[in-house]
């Protein structure tokens, strides 16, 4: 079963904007990681953030987590055509093991 | 440093038939696991290996099975194929220990008909 949702579903921007997407979970996690997916291709692993931390960076990514609310984002600044793909969170819940739990995903779509 | 690597990338089977996938993780990570991606129930764990020994089991049937091996390669088995099987399976490699990131192989596409 899902985890939980992300938001929104779809997402279609000009190439250079940025790009919000939203995840919200269930249950206490140890971390919550964000993946790319083109085309029904394997899955890229573009970050993981801990429960005990609130925002991280990477390159043109920032990820924030607020616990208290079961929520993270993920920004992608300045936009490009090759960040077209799906991008799912995925939580690693306390006491579950190295399972992770996915989100419906969010497919994203950059245009020139 | 290779990547997580997955055989055979794509599959067509007869239902009724059985199907090994094989994964090899990346060199020094003792955890394999193994997802299902289908357009209907999006990806779903199947179970998680660490050591040669299961660690986690996700709830599917027991048609599917796994295994590892001493040199942490990973293969998932599913017996007596469905076409609701036809997916991509997805293996993940990580160091092993609780709260590290997971890596993703290609994934092979299993088509049941």
């Amino acid at each position: 079963s899902q985890q939980g949702e992300e938001d929104p579903q779809a997402l279609s921007i000009q190439e250079g904007e940025n790009a919000t997407m939203n995840c919200s979970y269930k249950t206490s996690i140890n971390n919550l990681q964000w993946y790319r997916q083109n085309s029904g291709r394997g899955l890229v692993h573009l970050i993981l953030i801990r429960s005990n931390e609130r925002e991280k960076h990477s390159g043109r990514l920032r990820v924030t987590l607020d616990t208290s609310k079961k929520s993270s984002s993920l920004l992608i600044t300045a936009s490009r055509a090759a960040d077209t793909a799906s991008y799912f969170c995925a939580t690693d819940a306390k006491g579950g093991g190295n399972k992770l739990t996915f989100g419906t995903g969010t497919q994203l779509k950059v245009e020139l | 440093k290779a990547g997580v690597t997955q055989t055979p990338r794509y599959l067509i089977k007869t239902r009724g038939q059985q199907v090994t996938l094989s994964c090899s993780p990346i060199s020094g990570h003792r955890s394999v696991s193994w997802y299902q991606q289908t357009p209907g129930q999006g990806l779903q764990f199947l179970f998680e290996y660490f050591s040669e020994t299961q660690r986690n089991k996700g709830n599917f049937p027991g048609r599917f099975s796994g295994r590892q091996f001493s040199n942490s390669r990973s293969e998932m088995n599913v017996s007596t194929l469905e076409l609701g099987d036809s997916a991509l399976y997805l293996c993940a490699s990580s160091q092993g220990g609780y709260d590290t990131e997971a890596f993703f192989g290609q994934g092979t596409r299993l088509t049941v008909v």
